[in-house]
């Protein structure tokens, strides 16, 4: 257990439909990062924060996704009109401002689409 | 040209044996790297760290760093069955990580 938490840690959901995943960092991590991770392939980089600005959004986030931090603490992930193509684990990751420090990573919300 | 390159696998080993794990990359300015280890249906988690070229050693692990040839490598001496996982690499840069694909690793007993 790395401290860093998600939930819900399994989601299925229609296509169509709207999620959200929560992800609560170490405490001391301002830098909070998101990532996609199909079978087979390592994880994609989605989005990352550093404290509650939103830094950075890869060309994979399309228009139906979106993701906060409001306070610099917890963020959310939404998903809406929800794709088959979106199954995947999302992991959350988080790390302190030094330089390239290291990444934790929470255990993932697996969704599935049906 | 992708921007981390590994042999997804599965590359089976018997236990007791070194298992050698490889990642090529493209961007001559990553000056250091990180070896996640994930096993199936878990998330990454960090293994070893390697800053320069030559080798780190940590316990049954040996990463190493060949920065002329764009290389980086893990080692696993005397392997156990609990080895047998997915092996990521990605630079350690400033902002996100940028994964390889994995390689997975099956250690037989």
């Amino acid at each position: 257990d790395t401290g860093v938490s998600q939930n819900p840690r399994h989601k299925i959901t229609k296509r169509g439909q709207n999620v959200t995943f929560r992800c609560d960092p170490i405490s001391e991590h301002n830098r909070l990062y998101w990532y996609r991770q199909t079978l087979g392939q390592g994880p994609e980089f989605l989005t990352y924060f550093q404290n509650e600005a939103q830094l950075e959004k890869s060309r994979l986030l399309s228009d139906r996704f979106s993701a906060e931090r409001p306070k610099g603490s917890f963020s959310t992930l939404e998903i809406q009109r929800t794709e088959q193509g979106d199954s995947a684990m999302y992991l959350c990751a988080t790390r302190t401002d030094m330089s390239a420090d290291t990444q934790y990573f929470g255990p993932g919300t697996r969704l599935t689409v049906l | 040209q992708k921007e981390v390159e590994q042999n997804s696998g599965p590359l089976s080993v018997p236990e007791g044996a070194i298992a050698s794990l490889n990642c090529t990359y493209s961007d001559r300015g990553s000056q250091s790297f990180f070896w996640y280890r994930q096993y199936s249906g878990k998330s990454p988690e960090l293994i070893m760290s390697i800053y320069s070229n030559g080798d780190k050693e940590d316990g049954r692990f040996t990463a190493q760093l060949n920065k002329a040839s764009q290389y980086v490598s893990l080692l696993i001496r005397d392997s156990q069955p609990s080895d047998s996982a997915t092996y990521l690499c990605a630079p350690r840069g400033a902002q996100k990580l940028v994964f390889g694909q994995g390689t997975r690793l099956t250690i037989n007993p």
